[in-house]
């Protein structure tokens, strides 16, 4: 059975700190992983794929498949990072995303 | 393009009633998920139809079926609705394989 873990529900730090948000997951074959963010009455969307391998509004996220972990990065946060940040996981050939709990960050000022 | 529409955005009904909720993808997307978002559960998959056939359903109950027409607009039915099933559910397009795209949510309230 696929299953994504997201252990903090809710992660603080201040403004400028680097911010790490974990995602581990459990699946036998070769998943797609994501990261979405639903800012505060926004609709969900898509922030990073790590097939894409890219960087966006500073995040970044490596697929480590030893550890099978896909962890959230940047450097340095800002306020407007403040929102729900859900991992998901898609295996091939289908459109399910089985998605994690979801962790709140908060980037205070 | 227009983004996933989704009617209506909140609804509340009784218990017993039953409901239908509408999704209106993403024009040339062929894929519809739909998925539940509450406190406690999170997001939960319910089903996945592309070209009107349903290829993938979440261990949900019986009371919950979808269905996709042939523009790829889909409706998902809930019926004899609970207290459990308040929550706020969401509608997914894609074009198969590719990314998918929330819609705004509907908001069912049951009271």
């Amino acid at each position: 059975a696929q299953r994504v873990t997201q252990p903090e529900k809710l992660l603080s730090v201040f403004k400028g700190a680097p911010v790490e948000l974990k995602c581990n997951y459990s699946y036998s074959g070769s998943p797609e992983l994501f990261w979405y963010v639903q800012y505060s009455r926004q609709r969900l969307q898509l922030l990073l794929r790590h097939i894409s391998r890219e960087s966006i509004k500073g995040f970044t996220a490596d697929l480590n498949k030893g550890e099978t972990s896909f962890h959230l990065k940047k450097p340095f946060a800002q306020e407007e990072d403040s929102a729900m940040y859900y991992c998901a996981l898609r295996k091939g050939g289908s459109e399910k995303l089985v998605f994690g709990k979801g962790t709140k960050l908060t980037v205070n000022p | 393009k227009a983004g996933v529409t989704q009617t209506p955005r909140y609804l509340i009904k009784t218990r017993g009633q039953q409901v239908t909720l509408s999704c209106s993808p993403i024009s040339g997307h062929r894929s519809v998920s739909w998925y539940q978002q509450t406190p406690g559960q999170g997001l939960q998959f319910l089903f996945e139809y592309f070209s009107e056939t349903q290829r993938n359903k979440g261990n949900f109950p019986g009371r919950f079926s979808g269905r996709q027409f042939s523009n790829s607009r889909s409706e998902m039915n809930v019926s004899t609705l609970e207290l459990g099933d308040s929550a706020l559910y969401l509608c997914a397009s894609s074009d198969t394989g590719l990314l998918q795209y929330f819609g705004p949510g509907t908001r069912l309230t049951v009271t």
